[in-house]
């Protein structure tokens, strides 16, 4: 079956710094790709997503591109801040069948 | 404001009492689901609805049951809670079909003791 799986946490940056989180996923079908993300106390919110090969979405100075050829959909973010502290997880979607990673969790020091 | 409300948010209940979790969604989605989270094993699904009177099990469906007899309602209900639902539980809602992102609600952290 399909499912996801991303960089295992937690990772710690100091503000300013480049973020990476890897994600891969397994499909059979021509799934979207999204990133959520959770903050203390709350629901998942979504963060970006991309519905086919090589978009790429961004939103609040993260980015991800769709890469059929290596089915990945990595996060990135040039430069964190202090209130990007959370979890993300990243997701596929295959008709109505939803895969979740385990989910990594980031803080980010002053 | 379009939203995903659950209740209650927090949860304490004793072995084998029946309980429910409400959710319900304003946005008129079709497609609603349950998920449960736990430490280091992301989000698993319970049970999905496609639409009013349509539902099915997901990956971990054991102990729960739902129901959908309105489009906005799709509540939780666990005839005989177990220690091993102590849980954070989520409702989601979205258009059906590949492209539509889940909406979720805030939470339901349940204990059973």
């Amino acid at each position: 079956g399909d499912s996801v799986t991303q960089m295992e946490g937690p990772v710690t940056l100091s503000e300013e710094a480049f973020l990476t989180i890897n994600c891969t996923y397994t499909a059979t079908g021509y799934p979207s790709l999204f990133w959520y993300v959770q903050y203390p106390g709350e629901g998942l919110q979504l963060l970006l997503k991309a519905t086919k090969a090589d978009d790429k979405g961004s939103n609040k100075g993260f980015e991800a591109t769709y890469r059929k050829e290596t089915t990945s959909f990595h996060l990135e973010k040039g430069s964190v801040q202090v209130s990007d502290s959370a979890v993300y997880f990243c997701a596929l979607r295959d008709n109505n069948d939803m895969r979740f990673g385990a989910g990594t969790r980031l803080t980010v020091k002053p | 404001e379009a939203q995903v409300t659950q209740n209650p948010r927090y949860l304490i209940t004793v072995t084998g009492k029946k309980l429910t979790v409400t959710c319900s969604q304003n946005m008129n989605h079709e497609y609603m689901s349950w998920y449960r989270q736990d430490p280091g094993l992301g989000l698993r699904q319970i049970y999905y609805s496609m639409n009013v009177e349509v539902t099915d099990k997901g990956d971990v469906p054991e102990g729960y049951k739902v129901s959908r007899k309105e489009k906005r309602n799709f509540p939780l209900i666990l005839e005989s809670p177990s220690p091993n639902q102590t849980s954070l539980y989520f409702c989601a809602s979205s258009f059906r079909g590949n492209q539509s992102p889940l909406h979720f609600g805030n939470g339901t952290r349940l204990t059973v003791t």
